[in-house]
């Protein structure tokens, strides 16, 4: 399996964008890149998945250089509702494994 | 769609008691996710089900943990007898593998245990 690493936690203020790296060096072929966002008191809940390049959806864009060893999660213009944990895993025909995650804080 | 039901919400016992947690997988899902959440030790996978059947249960810490699939709407987890360090928020998961993103799982609210 992928071990993914990524920061701990981030701060950030309302309308900033935020730009969360998730390296994965020893990332198979197969594996996508994924990230999921947690709530306190709530399950994860996918977010956004890409294999290479950008994949940009309604909530987040997701940057893959082309070695793949590593993304970026960005989310612009966050709010105070984005405060949460966000996962980066490599998944691929296994069960998903969850890191620590990043703690996003975001303030007024 | 309801999403994934999870019951009870929140679940207080004494030590050495049973535990049964139910969870009820999105229609259509066939494939269905035991997790356990605690400060310490992160999200962990304790056991999956595709097709009602068992197929990977080495993330079951002990004998104590047992998890039924009786049919594709439910499932349980059941502790017997609970300690204290079972305290967590257990999550129930389902996918789907005809859906547009790969791998994708839907979690249900979880279940908080608190042993005493």
């Amino acid at each position: 399996l992928a071990k993914t690493t990524q920061p701990i936690s981030m701060d950030s203020y309302e309308g900033q964008e935020v730009n969360i790296t998730c390296s994965h060096n020893n990332i198979a072929t197969n594996d996508y890149i994924t990230w999921y966002q947690q709530f306190p008191s709530q399950g994860p809940r996918f977010i956004i998945q890409g294999y290479k390049t950008k994949v940009t959806n309604e909530v987040a864009s997701l940057f893959i250089p082309a070695d793949r060893k590593s993304s970026t999660l960005s989310l612009p213009r966050v709010s105070l509702s984005d405060t949460a944990v966000y996962y980066c895993l490599a998944t691929g025909y296994s069960t998903l494994t969850f890191g620590k995650g990043t703690m996003l804080l975001v303030s007024p | 769609d309801a999403g994934v039901i999870q019951s009870p919400r929140h679940e207080v016992t004494e030590m050495g008691q049973e535990v049964t947690l139910r969870c009820k997988p999105i229609s259509g899902h066939n494939s269905l996710f035991w997790y356990r959440q605690t400060m310490m030790r992160g999200l962990e996978l304790l056991i999956y089900f595709n097709n009602n059947v068992p197929i990977d249960d080495s993330g079951m810490p002990e004998d104590r943990f047992s998890a039924k699939m009786p049919n594709a709407s439910f499932s349980t987890l059941k502790i017997q007898p609970s300690e204290p360090r079972d305290s967590a928020v257990y999550f129930c998961a389902s996918s789907d593998p005809g859906q547009t993103s790969y791998n994708e799982q839907f979690f249900g609210p979880g279940t908080r245990l608190t042993v005493l």
